[in-house]
């Protein structure tokens, strides 16, 4: 079975430029979760999708955006990049809320 | 209070012997655990979780759990020089199911 994908592998944007990340989820899982990671903010959770509904939220302005799809995949927006968005973009999913997530290789996004 | 602690590294270890990594929560109603592996650069993957009280071993690695006491540990036997890594214990929360990561173990096994 594939594993979790996310497109595009790596990013170099501006300041004030928004961002679009896309996240496919593992085929039959339903679940897909967003974070940020950065070496001084570790491993930072944004936001859970299932079923096409926003369940969880982090403490992110409301820069940070997403999306999920009927197919499950899930998409996020940053408005208004800021330098301090430069970070490791990561997406992982399961089964549903309770289950293991697995994570895909990451978006690496460089604000410039 | 973080809702995950992990005991600070870096931790260096000798090849052959065993890496002990520790593992607080402060949500007495959580019931999943995880330990994902990150190699720099990469993205983490999961080598672990359990759910009960107690020891699960795959391999060489033993995780134990202790509800009471809010204390999740991985012991990895017999280190190899590719268990260097950086070491993320991830708890589920009881209320929202969101899954809290604690800032990660840096450990190096050397040859």
């Amino acid at each position: 079975k594939a594993g979790v994908t996310q497109t595009p592998r790596y990013l170099i944007k501006t300041r004030g430029q928004q961002v679009t990340l896309s996240c496919s989820p593992i085929s039959g899982h339903r679940s897909v979760s967003w974070y940020q990671q950065t070496p001084g903010q570790g491993l930072q959770f944004l936001f859970e999708y299932f079923s096409e509904t926003q369940r969880n939220k982090g403490n992110f302005p409301g820069r940070f955006s997403g999306r999920q799809f009927s197919n499950s995949r899930s998409e996020m927006n940053v408005s208004t990049l800021e330098l301090g968005d430069s970070a490791l973009y990561l997406c992982a999913s399961s089964l549903s809320q309770i289950d293991t997530q697995y994570f895909g290789p990451g978006t690496r996004l460089t604000v410039l | 209070q973080k809702e995950v602690e992990q005991n600070s590294g870096p931790l260096s270890v000798p090849e052959g012997a065993i890496a002990s990594l520790n593992c607080t929560y402060s949500d007495r109603g959580s019931q999943s655990f995880f330990w994902y592996r990150q190699y720099s650069g990469k993205s983490p993957e999961l080598i672990m979780f359990i759910y009960s009280n107690g020891d699960k071993e795959d391999g060489r690695f033993t995780a134990q759990l202790n509800k009471a006491s809010q204390y999740v540990s991985l012991l990895i036997r017999d280190s190899q020089p590719s268990d260097s890594a950086t070491y993320l214990c991830a708890v589920k929360g009881s209320n929202d199911y969101k899954l809290s990561f604690g800032a990660g173990t840096t450990v190096t096994v050397r040859a």
